[in-house]
Parts: C-alpha cells; structure tokens; sequence
C-alpha cells in the first residue's frame, strides 16, 4: 500500500458520459498529480495541485477538470467521454510542489470508454 | 514524440541471465527516476540519479546516469521472475528551459522473466 487512495478502482461507462475519479494523496504530501496511462501514449501528465492551487498543466483536454479540495484530496473529472479517452488514470503525490520530486503513485482507475 | 526513448521496448529472457534496458533522450536533465510498474498497480520508485556519471547499486540493479546527463540505464544482474514489471524513465527538470518541468516518462519497457 503506497498510502495514495484511488476510487474507483474501475469503471465502465458509455461515450458521452461524465466521470469523476477521486484521489486522496499520501499523509502529509501536499501535491497531487494526475497522469493518463494507455497502451499508445504511455504515461502522461494531466496536471498538478499544490495545497489546494494548480500548480502545473500538462496535456489535459478542455473536457477534463480537477481540482484539490481543503482537505487535499483530489478529483479529475472527465466529461463527454470519447472511446479513445478508455486508459489508466494514476494519482500520485509528493511533499513539495516542484513537478521534480519523487512521486508516490496510487493504484490507479481503469476507465473503459464503450 | 516522446522526449525521452527507452529501448528495448519488450524483453523477454530466462531467470538467472543478465540485461540492460536503455533511456535516451536529446535533452539535459537534472535528475533521472526510475520506476518499476506491476499489472494493477502504478509505478514505484526504484532510484534517482542526480549526478552526470552516477552509478547506483540496489541489490542486482545498476543504474547509472550518463556524463552529460541525457541518458541512463539500467542493468540487471541474474534476474529473477520477481523482477517482471513495466521499467520507467522519467527525466525531471530540463535545464535548457530554465525552470522547473514536470516529470517527463519514458515510454517504458516490458520485462518478463521465465522460470
């Protein structure tokens, strides 16, 4: 167990839908960072949020927003669901808000797009 | 076009012979990370090299970071199934920028160890 929460685990949903995959990161890590991971891109970084603040923006479509809540945890959401957006979606975290520190990954949500 | 390349892309070897998986890249870095991905799960951290011409030992794994710090690898010593996984990359901080970048990962390779 990394200590970065990931729900859910899984998820099934048809084009057109919205989601929301929820993170919670490590005990005193204050960023979050979120990062796609499909067979063709490998992984990617979607975005990062230092205590609450965006901090960094990577390649994030206009339909996926996040945001970091008070009590750190974090949540990406993913709306108008295309098949192509079906990938693992991986948390992580770090102490410090430099996009350079190590990162403690969660497990990640798999997300099937049909 | 991935910033930094990793080769080979799949490996598959019999327990007990040796490898080295390769990150290349054409920009400077101030670190290296390398992770280790299992199905299911995300990457852990296995290393960081900081310094041009670093090696670091962890058990059987070598890693070592190139003299002019843009590239690195990794080499495994008599490997074992337990070191089956997805192997990382991820460069951290290109210099010629000049300011902090996020991590940028490698394209991964696939290594299976048969018993």
């Amino acid at each position: 167990d990394s200590g970065v929460t990931q729900t859910p685990k899984h998820l099934i949903t048809a084009t057109g839908q919205r989601v929301t995959l929820r993170c919670s990161p490590r005990s005193g890590d204050l960023s979050v960072y979120w990062y796609q991971q499909s067979l063709d891109q490998g992984l990617q970084f979607l975005i990062q949020y230092y205590n609450g603040e965006e901090r960094a923006k990577g390649n994030i479509l206009e339909r996926f927003s996040a945001q970091q809540f008070p009590d750190l945890h974090s949540e990406l959401n993913l709306s108008s669901l295309e098949l192509g957006d079906s990938a693992l979606y991986f948390c992580a975290s770090s102490v410090g808000a430099t996009g350079a520190n190590v990162l403690t990954f969660g497990a990640g949500s798999r997300l099937t797009v049909l | 076009t991935q910033l930094l390349e990793q080769s080979p892309q799949f490996l598959s070897i019999q327990e007990g012979e040796n490898l080295t998986v390769y990150c290349n890249s054409s920009s400077v870095f101030s670190s290296l990370q390398w992770y280790r991905q299992e199905p299911g799960e995300g990457p852990v951290l296995l290393v960081t090299v900081v310094t041009g011409g670093e090696v670091k030992k962890l058990k059987r794994l070598t890693f070592q970071f190139g003299d002019a710090r843009k590239d690195s690898s990794l080499h495994i010593t008599a490997a074992q199934p337990g070191d089956t996984g997805l192997y990382l990359c991820a460069g951290a901080g290109v210099i010629s920028s000049g300011s902090a970048r996020q991590l940028t990962f490698g394209s991964g390779t696939q290594l299976t160890v048969l018993p």
